[in-house]
């Protein structure tokens, strides 16, 4: 069964407004990776965190690993047109050794 | 370097035909892993190859199989399609192919079955 789950689906927002996308595992997570994939292309990676309470940020994206690992945060401040497309949070559990497991994804619509 | 390319990039097929898609990885990865992308299954791994064995395996039928060449480029090859199968078949490569390495996706191949 699905063990990284993402929440939520879809998102809509006003250009400007702020976005977060979250990613939850009912089991401890080794890492964590996040990736963007715009309307018709493919995934690209954006960054991996792998520390408890792992902060990082990239311009208008902060990142975030929770305390225990379990829990994952991806935070656009002031969101723009570019932005659009579909987030996905991969992770490795301690029950699928070897590979990690990718949320379903959130899916941000941006009305300028 | 050149990213990872994908042939073809688009295919149509009758159910219960086969099908072979080919993946080149960027130069000098040895790691390709394929996975299934359907509207409401998102990303689905199937397996993964590394140094011409596969490492690692999703959980599809064994209608669903693959290979990877000394050059590191691999085929996956779906036996009697299904209408089911109709999705964007992506795979992705990576130096060494541990999920603490980055994943450099292709384009994909979008199959669709009729």
């Amino acid at each position: 069964g699905q063990q990284v789950m993402q929440i939520p689906q879809y998102q809509h927002v006003q250009e400007g407004e702020d976005f977060t996308t979250y990613c939850n595992s009912s089991t401890t997570l080794s890492n964590i990776q996040w990736y963007k994939q715009r309307p018709g292309g493919h995934p690209v990676f954006l960054i991996q965190l792998v520390k408890s309470g792992e902060v990082k940020k990239q311009k208008r994206l902060t990142f975030q690993f929770g305390e225990a690992k379990k829990n994952s945060s991806l935070h656009i401040t002031a969101t723009q047109t570019t932005d659009v497309g579909t987030y996905f949070c991969a992770g490795l559990t301690n029950t699928n050794a070897g590979k990690s497991t990718f949320g379903d994804g959130t899916t941000l619509t941006v009305k300028p | 370097k050149a990213g990872v390319t994908q042939t073809p990039r688009y295919l149509i097929k009758t159910r219960g035909q086969q099908v072979t898609l080919s993946c080149s990885p960027i130069s000098g990865h040895r790691s390709v892993s394929w996975y299934q992308q359907t509207p409401g299954q998102g990303l689905q791994f199937l397996f993964e190859y590394f140094s011409e064995t596969q490492r690692n395996k999703g959980n599809f039928p064994g209608r669903f199989s693959g290979r990877q060449f000394s050059n590191s480029r691999s085929e996956m090859n779906v036996s009697t399609l299904e209408l089911g199968d109709s999705a964007l078949y992506l795979c992705a490569s990576s130096s060494n192919g541990g999920p603490f390495y980055e994943q450099y996706f292709g384009p994909g191949t979008r199959l669709t079955v009729t």
